[in-house]
């Protein structure tokens, strides 16, 4: 598999601040990361696939200009949450692909985000 | 239609009996089933991958493709009270993207 690890766990803001979510993987290097949401009682909902040396490729729906991603390096990939309002209170997840070559995906502990 | 549909349930079983999950999908050209395990506050964990019809055995699981009815199990054997959680389905789709059903709670009664 692979070892993913993010950071914060969990992290408080106020309205209108930006906060920064870190993922890594830990035991290889990933080209691709992935970033999710998790709303209360609901799926898992991709937000975006970030890209080593490239632009992150965001879902229908997704503001770029709000879920600002940088890939870093092919260990790290950050998601920013610009000017955060209550309604961006959820788990943030990122996942990496496993090392060889399948499509299954491993997912990081999370980040719970409350804006208040 | 949802791209991936499953029960929400809850799903209660009794200790020691066998759970079975269902999952259901759109997409006929995908290729590569996961299930995910979800304990409440927690990020999914990948219990088990599929991508040939028929079974696939990993200790008390086992997972069930049918391509042709567009349909994927998960079967837990001598459930514990420890493998109550959400169970998600995912499937890989050709957009290169893994597709989530909104998941199933299962819940085991001791």
């Amino acid at each position: 598999g692979a070892v993913v690890s993010q950071h914060p766990s969990w992290v408080i803001c106020k309205s209108g601040t930006s906060v920064k979510i870190e993922c890594r993987s830990l035991d290889f290097q990933a080209t691709t990361m992935f970033w999710y949401r998790q709303f209360p009682k609901q799926s898992l909902m991709l937000m975006a696939t970030s890209n080593e040396g490239s632009k992150a490729t965001y879902e229908q729906g997704v503001e770029k200009d709000k879920f600002l991603i940088n890939h870093a390096s092919l260990t790290l990939s950050t998601l920013t949450v610009t000017s955060a309002h209550p309604e961006d209170s959820s788990f943030y997840i990122c996942s990496a692909p496993g090392q060889f070559g399948g499509y299954e995906q491993y997912f990081g502990p999370g980040t719970r985000l409350t804006v208040t | 239609q949802k791209e991936v549909e499953q029960n929400s349930g809850p799903l209660s079983v009794p200790e020691g009996a066998i759970a079975s999950l269902n999952c259901t999908y759109s997409d006929r050209g995908s290729q590569s089933f996961f299930w995910y395990r979800q304990y409440s506050g927690k990020s999914p964990e990948l219990i088990m991958s599929i991508y040939s019809n028929g079974d696939k055995e990993d200790g008390r699981f086992t997972a069930q493709l049918n391509k042709a009815s567009q349909y994927v199990s998960l079967l837990i054997r001598d459930s514990q009270p420890s493998d109550s959680a959400t169970y998600l389905c995912a499937v890989f789709q050709g957009a290169q993207k893994l597709v989530f059903g909104q998941g199933t709670r299962l819940t085991i009664n001791p």
